[in-house]
């Protein structure tokens, strides 16, 4: 069953302006992740946040993460038309599988 | 260091075919897993591997569908008398151990059944 679920599904923005996707999740977690698909292409990881953990920085991404809300945000900053893509959260289910979210589609506009 | 490859990237099957879908992990990764990926959708789970072993197939459908990761050569996803409904992307993903939860994934192969 689908444990992530990103909004919004869709977000356009204009190239440098900021862009925030969010992520909440049903079970308890030991890591959150982040990545990102461009069209017809593979995911690549972005950025992993621990349960213990609140805030993650990675160059022009911030992620955040509320356990007790069981959400996270992922802000990428200064956008670049390269942003465009899809980005997923992925939660650890058992077995060390990830399960997914259906991802918010972010378009950079030029 | 080669990436997690999957091949072949693209393939067409009637339906009642067999597909058969390749992956070879990141050199010196031994976990794999494959996810389902339908338009606009996130991924699935499939089925968790490590070398000669099956772990987890639980997101794996009982009939039809089956993998495997032998000790020698890359993990095999086999789909047999293929249906329209099998049609999706399926990603091949690899890890260096269970305490590392970082996947990395294959650039897919994307199976049309006609």
């Amino acid at each position: 069953s689908q444990q992530g679920e990103e909004d919004p599904q869709a977000l356009s923005i204009q190239e440098g302006e900021n862009a925030t996707m969010n992520c909440s999740y049903k079970t308890s977690i030991n890591n959150l992740q982040w990545y990102r698909q461009n069209s017809g292409r593979g995911l690549v990881h972005l950025i992993l946040i621990r349960s213990n953990e609140r805030e993650k920085h990675s160059g022009r991404l911030r992620v955040t993460l509320d356990t007790s809300k069981k959400s996270s945000s992922l802000l990428i900053t200064a956008s670049r038309a390269a942003d465009t893509a899809s980005y997923f959260c992925a939660t650890d289910g058992s077995n060390y599988q990830l399960i997914w979210g259906a991802g918010t589609k972010l378009i950079i506009k030029p | 260091n080669a990436g997690v490859m999957q091949n072949p990237r693209h393939l067409v099957r009637r339906r009642g075919q067999e597909a058969r879908l390749r992956c070879s992990p990141m050199k010196g990764h031994s976990h794999v897993y494959w996810y389902r990926q339908l338009p606009e959708e996130g991924l699935k789970f499939m089925v968790y591997l490590q070398k000669e072993n099956i772990i987890d197939e639980s997101g794996m459908p009982k009939e039809r569908f089956s993998a495997e990761f032998p000790k020698e050569g890359p993990s095999i996803l086999r789909i047999q008398q293929v249906v329209r409904g099998d049609s999706a992307a399926y990603f091949c993903a690899s890890s260096p151990s269970t305490s590392s939860p970082e996947q990395y994934f294959g650039p897919g192969t994307r199976l049309t059944v006609t």
